[in-house]
C-alpha cells in the first residue's frame, strides 16, 4: 500500500539557516504530493503541493520538487525564521484514492534566534 | 480561506462513557469529511470517510460500532467514541473536502484531545 517516510525530528536550526526536510514515498500510479504545516495549537494547513513529476510546489519561501525517479518530495527553504517553527507533514494522495491522504510521521522544526 | 472547527478541543472522560466530537465547516459546504487519529510522534491515521446523507466508509481495522460517524448536514459531521477506554485516548482530527482552483483540497480542524481515565 501507499506509505510516506520523512525524517525524524526535532530539527533545530538557527534563524536564517537553510532547511531541508526529506520525504520519500511509495505509491502505485502517479500520486499527488503535499506538504502540510501544523503550528502550535492549530490545525494542519496546506503549505504546498505538486501533482505530477518534475512539478515544483512553492509557498512562503518553501519549495519542494516532485522527483519520480527517486520517489522523493523534499521540503526546502533558503532562510528560516523563528515563525517557521512548527510540525511539517509530508503526504500523498493516490490516483483514484477518493482524495484520501496518507501522511508521514511529521517533522518538528525549531528555529532559534 | 476555508475554516473548519472542532468541538470540544479537549475532553476528559471516565472509562465506559461515550464522547461526541463535532466537526464543522464554517464557511463552505462539504459533502465529504474525513476523521483521523494521531498518536504521539506518529502520523495521522485515516479512520473513516464521512459522506453527507450516507453511511461512513471505515478504514480496515477501525471498529465502526466503536467509532460512530454521522454526517447529518453539509456542514457538520460528528464522531462518537462509544464506551471509551483508556486505549482510545488520542488526538482526533477532522478535515472537510472542498473544491478549489487547484483541485480538491482538505481543510483541517484544530483537533480534539481525548483522555479516557
Amino acid at each position: 500500500g501507499d506509505s510516506v517516510t520523512q525524517m525524524e525530528g526535532p530539527v533545530t536550526l538557527s534563524e536564517e539557516a537553510f532547511l531541508t526536510i526529506n520525504c520519500t514515498y511509495t505509491a502505485t500510479g502517479y500520486p499527488s504530493l503535499f506538504w502540510y504545516v501544523q503550528y502550535p495549537g492549530e490545525g494542519l494547513q496546506l503549505l504546498l503541493k505538486a501533482t505530477k513529476a518534475d512539478d515544483k510546489g512553492s509557498n512562503k519561501g518553501f519549495e519542494a520538487t516532485y522527483r519520480k525517479e527517486t520517489t522523493s518530495f523534499h521540503l526546502e527553504k533558503g532562510s528560516v525564521q523563528v515563525s517557521d517553527s512548527a510540525v511539517y507533514f509530508c503526504a500523498l494522495s493516490s490516483t483514484g484514492g477518493g482524495n484520501k491522504l496518507t501522511f508521514g510521521t511529521g517533522t518538528q522544526l525549531k528555529v532559534e534566534l | 480561506g476555508a475554516v473548519v472547527s472542532q468541538h470540544p478541543s479537549r475532553v476528559i472522560c471516565k472509562s465506559g462513557t461515550s464522547v461526541k466530537i463535532e466537526c464543522r465547516s464554517l464557511d463552505f459546504q462539504a459533502t465529504t469529511m474525513f476523521w483521523y487519529r494521531q498518536f504521539p510522534k506518529q502520523s495521522l491515521m485515516l479512520m473513516a470517510t464521512s459522506n453527507e446523507g450516507s453511511k461512513a466508509t471505515y478504514e480496515q481495522g477501525v471498529e465502526k460500532d466503536k467509532f460512530l460517524i454521522n454526517h447529518a448536514s453539509l456542514t457538520l459531521s460528528t464522531l462518537t467514541v462509544t464506551s471509551a477506554h483508556p486505549e482510545d485516548s488520542s488526538f482526533y482530527i477532522c478535515s472537510a473536502l472542498t473544491g478549489t482552483s487547484g483541485g480538491n483540497e482538505q481543510f483541517f480542524g484544530p483537533g480534539t484531545r481525548l483522555t479516557v481515565l
